[in-house]
């Protein structure tokens, strides 16, 4: 069964730094996607990028890229150049290419300071 | 990015009547969910639809809860009859179905029962 493990509760950074977030998975399938979403304070949430397990490039979208560490089943979040509105909820999920049931993480809150 | 429309914002309802939460997916995606989210916390998997048919449910979608897209109108969650633990934020997604693609979600539905 699909399973995704966020450990981070809650992580403060100052504006214009670079924070990580993590998350590991488990799965039985050989082929799987792995996604990062961010959740505002209104509750809107939305897809920021996607990792292809078969893929060994680490994606890059705008200031997001993944760290995505295959033997380990890791696959965090790198979020460059900090904005107070990165300021969110944000949560890894991830799919088996068997079946269309997507799974989330408990997800990590990120408080950018000013 | 694509949107997905969901219908009320907000609903109250009284403990044991019927409630039916609308989602308006994007125009050219076929496969439909639906996700639980309680205060904030994990987005909890209900239910994927494809076909006119449930594909994967979770131990959540109890029995007095259903779905249907009739003649490619608005994708419904119906809860018959509501309990008191049915309050949460539901969210519909969609996505074009291929196991990669992306799931774009809704703004939410908050359901309050009374």
């Amino acid at each position: 069964a699909q399973k995704v493990t966020q450990t981070q509760t809650s992580i403060s950074v100052m504006e214009k730094t670079t924070v990580t977030m993590d998350c590991v998975y488990e799965t039985q399938d050989s082929s799987y996607f792995l996604f990062w979403y961010k959740q505002t304070a209104s509750g809107e949430i939305v897809f920021l990028i996607r990792q292809d397990s078969y893929k060994k490039e680490n994606a890059t979208v705008g200031h997001y890229s993944l760290n995505f560490q295959k033997p380990k089943s890791s696959i965090g979040l790198i979020i460059t150049a900090t904005q107070i509105e990165d300021s969110a909820v944000y949560f890894c999920a991830m799919r088996d290419s068997n079946t269309n049931k997507v799974v989330f993480g408990t997800g990590t809150r990120l408080q950018v300071l000013p | 990015g694509p949107k997905v429309l969901q219908i009320p914002s907000h609903q109250i309802i009284d403990m044991g009547q019927m409630v039916t939460l609308n989602c308006d997916p994007v125009s050219n995606h076929l496969y439909f969910y639906w996700y639980k989210q309680i205060l904030g916390q994990q987005m909890e998997f209900l239910v994927n639809f494809y076909n006119g048919k449930v594909m994967e449910k979770s131990k959540l979608f109890k029995d007095q809860f259903s779905v249907e897209r009739p003649d490619g109108s608005y994708f419904t969650l119906k809860i018959q009859p509501t309990a008191l633990e049915d309050s949460a934020v539901y969210f519909c997604a969609s996505s074009t179905g291929h196991s990669q693609n992306t799931l774009y979600f809704g703004a939410g539905t908050r359901l309050s029962v009374l």
